[in-house]
């Protein structure tokens, strides 16, 4: 009920391309909806997150598409740079009093110069 | 403003030991949690203090505690180590349940 199950473990992206990484979710009381960004040696970083009456969020070249009946939600990156290669995890938790975030197992992506 | 500070960076012990970690929330915020980080486990919630009070604790054995100061700083301690604790400790604050920020963790290292 608690698993947060992400995919792909690894992805590689030219230059300019889209990178997109995909979770779903099983607990339907999470309602929010976090992606972080980590890079060696750093603690994860809050890219962009949602909340599910919303179907779409856009910050920037970052997107986060949201499918509430399908329990899932990906990232979209448009115009990936090689400064975006990072390991990305996508998190959900209750928005209530209590902080506890559940991870995805992370995607490590590599744009390619 | 100042982010989220944990003590310290690295640390080396050995098995049997205990150890104690630190993490001073930005100012403000009065959530802290604690996530253990590995390759293999990913990152797993450890608990949460607020106001000084543990509102939620994860799937660990008791030798994991923590505490949190009236100033929101934050401790957690791992007692009777093993080599499977050998990980990277994160801290991180939040705001009236806003977006969790995080510090860049204490790697430990148990031998």
């Amino acid at each position: 009920q608690q698993q947060v199950k992400q995919s792909p473990q690894s992805l590689i992206v030219q230059k300019g391309g889209i990178s997109i990484i995909n979770c779903a979710y099983e607990n339907t009381a999470f309602d929010y909806f976090p992606w972080y960004q980590q890079f060696p040696g750093k603690g994860p970083a809050l890219l962009i997150a949602i909340r599910p009456d919303v179907s779409e969020k856009k910050e920037g070249r970052f997107t986060i598409s949201f499918n509430k009946s399908a329990k899932q939600f990906s990232l979209h990156i448009m115009d990936s740079q090689p400064g975006d290669s990072a390991t990305y995890f996508c998190a959900a938790t209750l928005s209530g009093s209590a902080r506890q975030l559940t991870f995805g197992s992370g995607t490590q992506l590599t744009v390619l110069p | 403003k100042a982010g989220v500070t944990q003590t310290p960076r690295y640390l080396i012990k050995t098995r049997g030991q205990q150890v104690t970690l630190s993490c001073s929330p930005i100012s403000g915020h009065r959530s802290v949690s604690w996530y253990q980080q590995t390759p293999g486990q990913g990152l797993q919630f450890l608990f949460e203090y607020f106001s000084e009070t543990q509102r939620n604790k994860g799937n660990f054995p008791g030798r994991f505690s923590g505490r949190q100061f009236s100033n929101s700083r934050s401790e957690m301690n791992v007692s009777t180590l093993e080599l499977g604790d050998s990980a990277l400790y994160l801290c991180a604050s939040s705001f009236l349940g806003q977006g969790d920020t995080f510090g860049s963790g204490t790697r430990l290292t148990v031998v």
